[in-house]
């Protein structure tokens, strides 16, 4: 079965500074890759995804995501943390590929804080 | 706006009591779902619908089932409601099955059983 984990259940970085969360995923075949952000009170929004192409994908707000196979990571990464950033962020991984009833499986969340 | 839309937004329940949670998309979205948040443990799928028509269970679906009204509309009943049950709850959309390109969420509805 698929899944995927996020070993860190928070992250801190100064503003400004670089900033990355992890993600390590577990799928037979080719891996359907998902990145989500939850600020609060509110539901998740997606922010990028991998299929396929190149390992670097581009997202909303600024943020983009690496694709290392040999890993099986899929790290989310800024290279310039906001204050706004700060959010609950969700990796996930599409399950059962060739099933008309596949859905999305959502990691615990790591939730990120940007100080001033 | 465009989006999905959950009602209630809050509700608290006596132990027992039951409820319907509703949800409703406007994007022609062919799949639906209802998730469960809870401190740690991220989001756990109850059930989904992947297109009119059709239901599945997912993850923790025990104490609940789900009402694929027409293609719009996707309803999450708790029966007779328990402590184990407070929540928050979200109800999501997608254009393929897989969600490939990307889950729209609603607001959520905070669940409290007492």
């Amino acid at each position: 079965a698929q899944s995927v984990a996020q070993p860190e259940d928070q992250v801190n970085v100064a503003e400004g500074n670089p900033l990355t969360v992890k993600c390590t995923y577990s799928v037979s075949g080719n891996p359907y890759l998902f990145w989500y952000v939850q600020y609060p009170n509110r539901g998740l929004q997606f922010l990028l995804k991998y299929i396929t192409g190149d390992n670097l994908v581009k997202g909303s707000y600024g943020f983009e995501a690496e694709f290392n196979k040999s890993q099986t990571s899929f790290h989310l990464k800024k290279p310039s943390a906001l204050v706004s950033d700060s959010a609950l962020y969700f990796c996930a991984v599409r399950d059962n590929l060739y099933s008309s009833a596949s859905k999305i499986i959502f990691g615990s969340g790591t939730r990120l804080s940007i100080r001033p | 706006n465009a989006g999905v839309t959950q009602t209630p937004k809050f509700q608290v329940l006596k132990t027992g009591q039951s409820m319907t949670l509703q949800c409703a998309q406007d994007m022609n979205h062919n799949s639906m779902y209802w998730y469960r948040q809870d401190p740690g443990m991220g989001l756990r799928l109850i059930y989904y619908s992947a297109s009119e028509g059709t239901t599945d269970k997912g993850e923790v679906p025990n104490g609940y089932n789900v009402s694929r009204l027409n293609k719009r509309e996707f309803s999450l009943r708790l029966e007779s409601a328990a402590p184990s049950q407070t929540s928050v709850y979200f109800c999501a959309s997608s254009t393929s099955r897989g969600g490939d390109n990307g889950y729209t969420f609603g607001s959520g509805t905070r669940l409290t059983v007492v």
